[in-house]
């Protein structure tokens, strides 16, 4: 059963365009939403983080959307440069369990 | 400071051979997680120990895989014997239990023919 549903898998961008990455969850218990960037050859490194008691958050470039209502995340990427191309992985946990439960990944190229 | 260690980085074995994964979490955090990172299935957690107790081990795909914790600092995940089925990325991460982040190591590619 896949608690955290992640879109699109791949995603092509141009540079300065804005990308974005959707996921959508289930379990009403989760209080933390990070993002994950991962280049290849390397781990999954923290990127930004949010908690259900903000609807937005923004660190320089990026910005986490939150609708609690909807149970749904997203990663927004503005001005997006070639640097940025990585594969991103939303998460999700209960603040009583220890275990993130990742999305499937997203593939993000932006290209020249 | 140092981030979570993982030795070795990659690793080439025959099937049936045993193969032991190695990690070192970052000093202070008592909490260590072991992954696996295949295209089909994305990031797999399989265990997960607190203070140097495994919590969790639901994960774990079969008896063939094993972890320990013997210390706060250094973790193995042991595979006996390998299959060509269990060829993918091993990642170890660390985080503090009262803190939500968890810090990844490098990963092992580990690669059964």
């Amino acid at each position: 059963q896949q608690q955290v549903k992640q879109s699109p898998q791949s995603l092509i961008v141009q540079k300065g365009g804005i990308s974005i990455i959707n996921c959508a969850y289930e379990n009403t218990a989760f209080d933390y939403f990070p993002w994950y960037q991962q280049f290849p050859g390397k781990g999954p490194a923290l990127l930004i983080a949010i908690r259900p008691d903000v609807s937005e958050k923004k660190e320089g470039r990026f910005t986490i959307s939150f609708n609690k209502s909807a149970k749904q995340f997203s990663l927004h990427i503005m001005d997006s440069q070639p640097g940025d191309s990585a594969t991103y992985f939303c998460a999700a946990k209960e603040q009583a369990g220890t275990a993130l439960i990742f999305g499937k990944g997203t593939t993000l190229s932006v290209s020249s | 400071d140092a981030g979570v260690i993982q030795s070795p980085r990659h690793e080439v074995t025959e099937m049936g051979q045993e193969v032991t994964l190695r990690c070192k979490p970052i000093s202070g955090h008592n909490s260590l997680f072991w992954y696996r990172q295949t295209m089909m299935r994305g990031l797999e957690l399989l265990i997960y120990f607190n203070n140097n107790v495994p919590i969790d081990d639901s994960g774990m795909p079969e008896d063939r895989f094993s972890a320990k914790m013997p210390n706060a600092s250094f973790s193995t995940l042991k595979i006996q014997p390998s299959e060509p089925r269990d060829s993918a990325v091993y990642f170890c991460a660390s985080s503090l239990q009262v803190l939500y982040e968890q810090y990844f190591g490098p990963g092992t590619r580990l690669t059964v023919t």
